[in-house]
């Protein structure tokens, strides 16, 4: 099975700061016919199903703002909050889909500093 | 617009088994292959298994085989997931996911059903 680990597994933000979230995946989620990453992001709010935010790794989801953005490919893989705001508190899990089984990240939780 | 509507809260006894639907709507049915992840109370997300709607054919976790059965019911676009021999440790919540048949993502997420294994 492909082990997502995300870094950190917590972090305090101010408002309007930068959030960074890191995921290395145990080995190379690339798909060879496109030459992209087989990597999604996704937000969960307390009570609420999972959210897709990128995936590609750094193609976002329509509706999706723009103060997400995805980078990184072979196994390592970033998610940025350019500029946080109140609605962004949530954790946010990477998740491979390169193969079955699916794995996800164990979570990072965002909170406001 | 895409809707995946789930079944009720479920309490059950352990060693019993419990049956968790998924109805769709919004798109074709059998387009979209189905997902269903779990997450335990306060903990990450567990992939369990995936159905394709269109051919009934069916991908386990491990971890899950030999206790989990996934089915669809095509005349009424919906997907079931039907876990057995449960324990106390299969409490969470179960959520059906949709995966896209371009770019093989889950893009949308069935509200949730909470699952919880109690003498």
């Amino acid at each position: 099975d492909i082990v997502m680990t995300q870094s950190p597994d917590s972090l305090a933000v101010s408002l309007g700061e930068r959030a960074t979230i890191n995921c290395k995946s145990s080995q190379s989620i690339l798909y060879s016919s496109n030459n992209k990453n087989q990597l999604a992001w996704f937000q969960q709010k307390p009570g609420q199903p999972p959210k897709l935010l990128i995936y590609w790794a750094s193609t976002r989801e329509s509706g999706v703002p723009d103060r997400f953005s995805g980078s990184g490919s072979g196994t390592d893989f970033t998610l940025t909050i350019s500029s946080l705001q109140a609605e962004d508190v949530a954790v946010y899990y990477c998740h491979q889909y390169y193969t079955t089984p699916r794995t996800f990240g164990q979570g990072t939780k965002v909170e406001i500093k | 617009q895409v809707q995946l509507v789930q079944s009720g809260a479920e309490v059950m006894k352990p060693g019993a088994s419990v049956k968790v639907s998924c109805k769709a709507s919004g798109y074709t049915f059998t387009r979209y292959y189905m997902h269903w992840v779990r997450q335990a109370p306060g903990q990450g997300l567990e992939w369990m298994g995936i159905i394709n709607p269109s051919s009934g054919v069916t991908t386990y976790a491990q971890k899950f085989q030999g206790r989990v059965t996934l089915t669809r019911d095509t005349s009424t676009s919906t997907v079931y997931m039907e876990l057995s021999s449960l324990r106390s440790e299969d409490t969470a919540v179960y959520y059906c996911a949709r995966d896209t048949p371009i770019d093989r993502v889950i893009d949308y997420w069935g509200q949730g059903t909470l699952v919880t294994v109690s003498s």
